[in-house]
């Protein structure tokens, strides 16, 4: 079945440094979304990539869709404690239309 | 609009018992999600409808779970009977087509516990 690969699976940064986590799916996907959690939370869309090469940006954060639309990739530039949490990327496979979420990455911020 | 409603907050309920579980979804979604998430697994999709129907249950762990949907405003996930290594935190999340996204919005989730 489709599988999303997640990694790192932890990642601990002093603040200021900068941030990435990647997503690889098995299967071509239709979109990805990146959702964040904060610890206690639930998890919180942030952005939707659908495009083949797709680039976006929120303020520190630059969200990338790859060309073949089978991998992802989150970025945070100069990380900040309230960046503390675990980012998940959520594909939706083109082929069944299944959704299947990354283990997510946890993130956390030394100030 | 309230967000996406779940009851209860915390279950903790001993093993064979009987668990429901109750999600509200934010008014005018058309699809409803239930997952589950624990340390070991993550966050696993457990099954979606459209519309009130059930499209996708292939996540389902086994029979001892079912769902259901009467309505568009109600589901219900239920475990029966209840196993401690059902203990973990179940989310419902809702979507629509909003601004041409399917954005997923999460409730609070329910803390299940099975002694």
């Amino acid at each position: 079945g489709q599988q999303v690969m997640q990694i790192p699976q932890y990642q601990h940064v002093q603040e200021g440094e900068d941030f990435t986590t990647y997503c690889n799916s098995s299967t071509t996907l239709s979109n990805i979304q990146w959702y964040k959690q904060r610890p206690g939370g639930h998890p919180v869309f942030l952005i939707q990539l659908v495009k083949s090469g797709e680039v976006k940006k929120q303020k520190r954060l630059t969200f990338q869709f790859g060309e073949a639309k089978k991998n992802s990739s989150l970025h945070i530039t100069a990380t900040q404690t309230t960046d503390v949490g675990t980012y998940f990327c959520a594909g939706w496979s083109v082929s069944n239309y299944k959704l299947t979420f990354g283990k997510g990455t946890l993130l956390t911020v030394n100030p | 609009d309230a967000g996406v409603i779940q009851s209860p907050r915390h279950e903790v309920t001993e093993m064979g018992q009987e668990v429901t579980l109750r999600c509200k979804p934010i008014s005018g979604h058309d699809y409803l999600f239930w997952y589950r998430q624990t340390m070991m697994r993550g966050l696993e999709l457990l099954i979606y409808f459209n519309n009130n129907v059930p499209i996708d249950d292939s996540g389902m762990p086994e029979d001892r779970f079912s769902a259901k949907m009467p309505n568009a405003s109600f589901s219900t996930l239920k475990i029966q009977p209840s196993e401690p290594r059902d203990s973990a935190v179940y989310f419902c999340a809702s979507s629509g087509r909003d601004r041409g996204l399917y954005e997923q919005f999460f409730g609070p989730g329910t803390r299940l516990t099975v002694l």
